[in-house]
């Protein structure tokens, strides 16, 4: 079974800061990783993801997130954060072949103060 | 997002009473999902199809059932509801794992 833990449940930033999201993944075998935002009263929407290729991607709003194998990883960046990232960030990770079944990490709320 | 909706928004209803949530996605996609959201505890997978009438069980199925008798609709129903199913439940659809997720834009199930 796979499992995704996200370190950090609560940052506080002030506008202009830079952000790092951490995000590691229990899988032996292929995946998917994704990330979400989830604005508040709304939904989940995609920000990005990873399914092969260049282990940097980029994904709307100039956020970007990095797979590192190595450390089972896929933390969400980016350089400078506005008041309107307030929000709650999930990441995701899905087994390849696997009927695209994805397992959520338990979130974490950025609010960014103006 | 246009191609899903979920149907009721809001709904109250009481214990031992059953309950179905609709999903109805017009993207002609293979994979639909059902998701529950609680604080502290991210989004867990209840059912999901992987066709019509192709379904299986998530991680938290006990006391739900799902139906797709459509590739458009997927039915969640509440056998007989209870307190520890107040939630807030989000249906999701995908063309290819890969893809990621489009998500409905949730019920908030209360059950008092």
């Amino acid at each position: 079974a796979q499992s995704v833990s996200q370190h950090n449940h609560h940052v506080i930033l002030s506008e202009a800061a830079s952000l790092e999201l951490g995000c590691n993944y229990s899988y032996g075998g292929t995946v998917n990783l994704f990330w979400y935002v989830q604005y508040p009263g709304q939904h989940l929407q995609l920000l990005l993801k990873y399914f092969s290729g260049d282990p940097l991607v980029k994904g709307i709003k100039g956020f970007e997130a990095e797979f590192i194998k190595s450390k089972f990883s896929f933390n969400l960046r980016k350089p400078s954060v506005q008041w309107s990232d307030t929000a709650e960030y999930f990441c995701a990770v899905n087994a390849v072949n696997n009927a695209g079944k994805s397992t959520f990490g338990d979130g974490t709320t950025l609010t960014v103060k103006p | 997002d246009a191609g899903i909706t979920q149907s009721p928004r809001h709904k109250v209803t009481e214990t031992g009473t059953p309950v179905t949530l609709r999903c109805h996605q017009t993207e002609n996609h293979r994979y639909m999902y059902w998701y529950r959201q609680d604080p502290g505890h991210g989004l867990r997978l209840i059912h999901y199809s992987y066709g019509v009438k192709d379904t299986d069980k998530g991680e938290v199925s006990d006391g739900y059932s799902v139906s797709r008798s459509k590739t458009e609709d997927f039915l969640l129903t509440l056998e007989s509801a209870t307190s520890s199913q107040t939630s807030v439940y989000f249906c999701a659809i995908s063309e290819r794992g890969k893809d990621g997720y489009t998500f409905g834009s949730g019920t908030r199930l209360t059950v008092v």
